[in-house]
């Protein structure tokens, strides 16, 4: 059974760091993986797509990375700003034919 | 910029009453997704269409819950009756292509409390 988990579990950090965020699932045969925003009481935006023979996408400041073989897949920010404050969900389509979300990686940006 | 429309954006309903909520996927996207997710957790999926047919309703209480897309493009999610633990966000998505390839798009969601 496919698990996904995200380290950590928050995070804040000052305006201007560059940070990352961590995602790692157990069943290396996915298809892709994508990574969200939520941001409170909210719905979820779609940040980035990576498909199993990619091994990166970078769309602005964020560049999100996939390790199959390892399980693990990475999302750079850089140059983070109050505006980036959000939960982070990294969700991966395998075997079983449905997205499988961790729980979220709760980011707070402060001034 | 095409979204996910989905309504209502909250609902507060008593226990043991009947719900539903609307979602209207982008337009072209073929497979619909309803999702729930509980506060603190990740989505996890109840139903998956693609155009008017049931793909994956594996999770969905179905003693209680429904749902349809009968024409393969609105989509409508039921609760009869309800109870105190279907408060949660329940969010719809949509996709152009086959799950394994397409990027969702999800919808603002709608959030239910359940007294």
């Amino acid at each position: 059974k496919q698990e996904v988990t995200q380290i950590p579990a928050a995070l804040s950090v000052p305006e201007g760091e560059n940070l990352v965020l961590n995602c790692s699932f157990t069943d290396s045969a996915i298809y892709n993986l994508q990574w969200f925003r939520q941001d409170p009481g909210k719905g979820l935006t779609s940040l980035l797509l990576i498909q199993s023979s990619q091994r990166e996408q970078t769309s602005g400041r964020l560049n999100a990375s996939l390790d199959k073989s390892s399980g693990r897949s990475t999302l750079y920010i850089a140059a983070s700003q109050p505006g980036d404050s959000a939960t982070y969900l990294c969700a991966v389509w395998g075997n079983t034919d449905k997205l499988i979300f961790g729980t979220g990686t709760r980011l707070q940006v402060f001034p | 910029e095409a979204e996910v429309a989905q309504s209502p954006r909250y609902k507060i309903t008593e226990k043991s009453q009947a719900v539903a909520f609307w979602c209207d996927p982008i337009s072209g996207h073929a497979t619909l997704y309803w999702y729930r997710q509980i506060l603190g957790q990740g989505p996890e999926l109840l139903v998956q269409f693609q155009d008017e047919s049931v793909v994956d309703d594996s999770q969905l209480p179905k003693d209680r819950f429904s749902a349809e897309r009968l024409k393969g493009v609105d989509s409508t999610l039921k609760i009869q009756p309800a109870e105190l633990g279907d408060s949660a966000m329940y969010l719809c998505a949509s996709s152009f292509g086959t799950s394994r390839t397409g990027e969702l798009f999800f919808g603002e969601g709608s959030r239910l409390t359940v007294l």
